[in-house]
């Protein structure tokens, strides 16, 4: 059963070009949603996350966008550089469990 | 920084042997979890354990067995291995929002 849906699988993008993944969700009782960014050969790592009594939360080059009642959220990469490139997932959390999406490829070109 | 620490990082066995990972967390957190990540598949919850006296299945735990010998510490077994849990797998601890990872065992089962 898939809870959290997430696209594209992967994505290629110019320097200096904007990224963006999207997730959906089915169960309205999660209430975080985080999204974390992995390299080869390290662990995911908690990039951002926001609550659904936000609609946008930013940090950086990175905002999330979350549309309660589309059940949707969706991460913003601005001004992407190469460094950027890695693999993110999505997450919906509730009572401490997560449900990650798939993951997204992100290849930012020089 | 190894706020969490996987022990091995790289681990070749044979069908049928016992294997244990084993995890180790400094954040001072409750919450621990076992991840297995496959390519195209995300991650999957095998145990989690919100105290030193409580241990949950996951979504696949068959095959799979946890120990909660501290709060500090938390280990996956595998009684008997099988080429199919050939897979990178995650320790990760929380503080009831976000996910914190330790950097995977990478486990192959010939």
């Amino acid at each position: 059963q898939q809870q959290v849906k997430q696209s594209p699988q992967s994505l290629i993008v110019q320097k200096g070009g904007i990224s963006i993944i999207n997730c959906a969700y089915e169960n309205t009782a999660f209430d975080y949603f985080p999204w974390y960014q992995q390299f080869p050969g390290k662990g995911p790592a908690l990039l951002i996350a926001i609550r659904p009594d936000v609609s946008e939360k930013k940090e950086g080059r990175f905002t999330i966008s979350f549309n309660k009642s589309a059940k949707q959220f969706s991460l913003h990469i601005m001004d992407s550089q190469p460094g950027d490139s890695a693999t993110y997932f999505c997450a919906a959390s509730n009572a401490g469990k997560s449900t990650f999406g798939d993951g997204t490829t992100l290849t930012v070109k020089p | 920084d190894a706020d969490v620490t996987q022990t091995p990082r790289n681990r070749i066995t044979k069908t049928g042997k016992r294997i244990m990972l084993e995890c180790s967390q400094t954040k001072g957190h409750d919450r621990m979890y076992w991840y297995r990540q496959d390519p195209g598949l995300g991650l999957r919850l095998i145990y989690y354990s919100f105290d030193v006296k409580d241990i949950n299945k996951g979504e696949i735990s068959d095959g799979y067995s946890v120990s909660r010998q501290a709060q500090a510490k938390f280990s996956l077994s595998l009684e008997s291995a099988i080429p199919n849990q050939t897979a990178l797998y995650f320790c990760a601890t929380s503080d009831g929002l976000g996910h914190y990872f330790g950097p995977g065992t990478r486990l192959t089962v010939l």
